[in-house]
């Protein structure tokens, strides 16, 4: 089973400001295989981001993604304050299975 | 409009069975892989099975230990889950969640609420 391991836990910072979020894998993903998805508190988890770096519909472009190999990144460039929540980043190339998550606050 | 509906979350008891359900509507379920996902009180998600469209392919997370069951009835558009011998670390909300072109999960409901406690 592939163990992806996020960091940091959490990331204090505020409206205006770059959130860089870290996804480490225990193996090799395939870049078409590795997505990002918000969880805002009570809400369904969204999609964000997939195959590595294809914003999903509707999602803006200060949301981006990068990575190959075990290290992946997803890039905030300006936080507004709705993107204060909780971050997965997840595998589907070899089953499934998603990081433990980053939370931004502010 | 693409909407996922779970239900038949509840309080069930240590050793006890549930089946949960989603209705689909808005897209071709039958030309989808389905997911379910769990997530405990305070804590991160889990994937827990995922079904190939015709249902050749199913694919369950190792923890689970063959006491889950996925299936689908595609002419209905809905997706199952069969849980037996739960235990309160089952305890949480469950998702289904439709999943895309390389497997990405596209579409979620708003998830059903399971509580295992004697």
């Amino acid at each position: 089973e592939i163990v992806l391991t996020q960091s940091p836990g959490t990331l204090s910072l505020s409206p205006g400001e770059r959130a860089t979020l870290s996804c480490r894998a225990s193996q090799s993903v395939g870049s078409s295989y590795l997505g990002w998805y918000q969880q805002r508190p009570g809400q369904a988890p969204r999609l964000l981001i997939f195959a590595t770096s294809t914003r999903a519909t509707g999602i803006p472009d200060r949301f981006s993604g990068s990575g190959s190999g075990t290290d992946f990144t997803l890039t905030i460039s300006r936080l507004e304050p709705e993107d204060f929540a909780v971050y997965y980043c997840q595998q589907y190339g070899s089953s499934a299975t998603f990081g433990g998550g980053t939370k931004v606050e502010i | 409009e693409v909407q996922l509906v779970e239900s038949g979350g509840r309080l069930v008891k240590p050793g006890g069975s549930l089946r949960l359900s989603c209705a689909v509507s808005g897209f071709k379920f039958r030309s989808y892989v389905m997911n379910w996902v769990r997530q405990a009180p305070g804590k991160g998600l889990e994937w827990v099975a995922a079904i190939s469209s015709s249902s050749s392919y199913i694919y369950y997370a190792d923890s689970l230990k063959g006491r889950f069951t996925i299936s689908r009835d595609n002419a209905k558009s809905v997706l199952f889950l069969d849980m037996n011998s739960l235990r309160a670390e089952d305890t949480g909300v469950y998702y289904c969640a439709r999943g895309d072109d390389y497997g990405e999960m596209d579409s979620w409901g708003q998830g059903t609420l399971v509580i295992v406690s004697s």
